[in-house]
């Protein structure tokens, strides 16, 4: 079956360090890829998709780019702050039998001032 | 802007005892689904819904699960004898309308389940 892999965390960074956080995944078919984020306190929200191989995702200045290559979608960004500290999950939807998505295992930012 | 609203935020119930968690989908979308998240990681996949009927169920999903669509607007989850595993949080989310499916989820804020 479908499976996302994410880095495994937690991740701390300073104010305005560089963000990466893997994702590969094992698909069937072409699915979608997304990012989500979740605050502390609150239900998870879209932060970037991707549709097709190697269309880039970017939303925040939060970027991934879907390589079908090496089945990745590798979260991204030039400087982190402290408001981005949350819970990041890559997930996919298989597009097919009303899209059900799967997601990795969360990887949790703290980004210190 | 439109969003996915669940009810109650928090339920608190004993073993054995049958729990309705309520979701009200963004009103134009056509594919509904709950997952839970148990210790506040990992995102698990319990039902999609669509048409009026079940599209697809993990292994979590057992007969102790049922969901339902009453009126044009909610979309229940029912666990009808609830276990100490059952404990999580419940999300809530909904996708696409026609001819713009596009895998994306709303999700709601979530309904978290204590059982004692």
């Amino acid at each position: 079956g479908d499976s996302v892999t994410q880095m495994e965390g937690p991740v701390t960074l300073s104010e305005e360090a560089f963000l990466t956080i893997n994702c590969t995944y094992t698909a069937t078919g072409y699915p979608s890829l997304f990012w989500y984020v979740q605050y502390p306190g609150e239900g998870l929200q879209l932060l970037l998709k991707a549709t097709k191989a190697d269309d880039k995702g970017s939303n925040k200045g939060f970027e991934a780019t879907y390589r079908k290559e090496t089945t990745s979608f590798h979260l991204e960004k030039g400087s982190v702050q402290v408001s981005d500290s949350a819970v990041y999950f890559c997930a996919l939807s298989d597009n097919t039998n009303a899209g059900k998505s799967t997601f990795g295992d969360g990887t949790t930012l703290t980004v210190k001032p | 802007e439109p969003e996915v609203t669940q009810t109650p935020s928090h339920q608190v119930t004993q073993m054995g005892q049958e729990v309705i968690l309520r979701c009200v989908p963004i009103s134009n979308h056509l594919y509904f689904y709950w997952y839970r998240q148990i210790l506040g990681q990992k995102v698990e996949f319990l039902v999609s819904f669509y048409n009026n009927e079940i599209s697809e169920k993990s292994e979590i999903f057992d007969d102790q699960f049922s969901v339902e669509r009453p009126d044009g607007s909610n979309f229940t989850l029912k666990i009808r004898s609830t276990k100490l595993e059952d404990s999580a949080m419940y999300f809530c989310a909904s996708s696409g309308g026609p001819n713009r499916y596009t895998g994306e989820l709303f999700f709601g804020e979530g309904s978290r389940l204590t059982v004692l």
